[in-house]
């Protein structure tokens, strides 16, 4: 199993463009996940999706929208990069949104740099 | 909102057990206490979670105080591929989040 994956793994946008960041997890996880992590801080909860069909808010959402695909995938969209979006993305799923059965796992991470 | 406040550092010498301590005094009674870790920018990993009793596996042991408003990480034997931050959360019971904090950076030295 590859666990979670991300693509791509770099990227360099320039303000004001568009772009999609793909997960997908080969788990049969129901729930899915997207953090952001800045340089020397924890990470931030962008959006979660709990099961197919739903997506919900999380800490830090705006200027962000995201896509559950199918079970496997959990896309994340920027509409109109801006330099405060560079940041380190992280996917993570888990089997269960709540209780005990939430370990998350994450992917290896998108290194965006907006200029 | 801090839910978990942890020290920003810490050094242990190689082969020697780490124990890295976790305060969540606002804890509530059915929020479980989770450490993860991430080492050099990688994706977080997991490692033990736990409620009220103390928990063991095969990366480490988790100490939880009897009031759980305190925990402590426990790497028996810490090596160099232990060098990491840390991350203590405390899972809110609304929002379904998980806050990471900045964690602690445990430096194992030769």
């Amino acid at each position: 199993n590859a666990g979670v994956t991300q693509t791509p793994k770099f990227q360099v946008l320039k303000t004001g463009q568009s772009m999609t960041l793909q997960c997908a997890q080969d788990m049969n996880h129901n729930s899915m996940y997207w953090y952001r992590q800045d340089p020397g801080m924890g990470l931030r909860l962008i959006y979660y999706s709990a099961s197919e069909g739903t997506t919900d808010k999380g800490e830090v959402p705006n200027g962000y929208n995201v896509s559950r695909l199918n079970k496997r995938e959990f896309s994340l969209r920027l509409e109109s990069a801006a330099p405060s979006q560079t940041s380190v993305y992280f996917c993570a799923s888990s089997e269960w949104l709540t209780g005990d059965r939430e370990t998350q796992y994450f992917g290896p991470g998108t290194r965006l740099l907006v200029l | 909102d801090a839910k978990t406040t942890q020290p920003p550092s810490m050094d242990c010498a190689e082969g020697r057990a780490a124990n890295l301590p976790c305060n969540h005094s606002t804890i509530s009674g059915n929020e479980y206490v989770y450490w993860y870790r991430q080492i050099h920018s990688q994706g977080p990993q997991y490692i033990i979670h736990g409620l009220k009793n103390n928990e063991t596996n095969e990366m480490a042991s988790l100490i939880i105080t009897e009031d759980r408003k305190s925990s402590t990480l426990i790497l028996p034997h810490a090596t160099l591929r232990d060098t990491a931050v840390y991350y203590c959360i405390v899972r809110v019971n609304t929002g379904n989040q998980f806050y990471f904090g900045t964690g602690t950076s445990l430096t194992v030295i030769p």
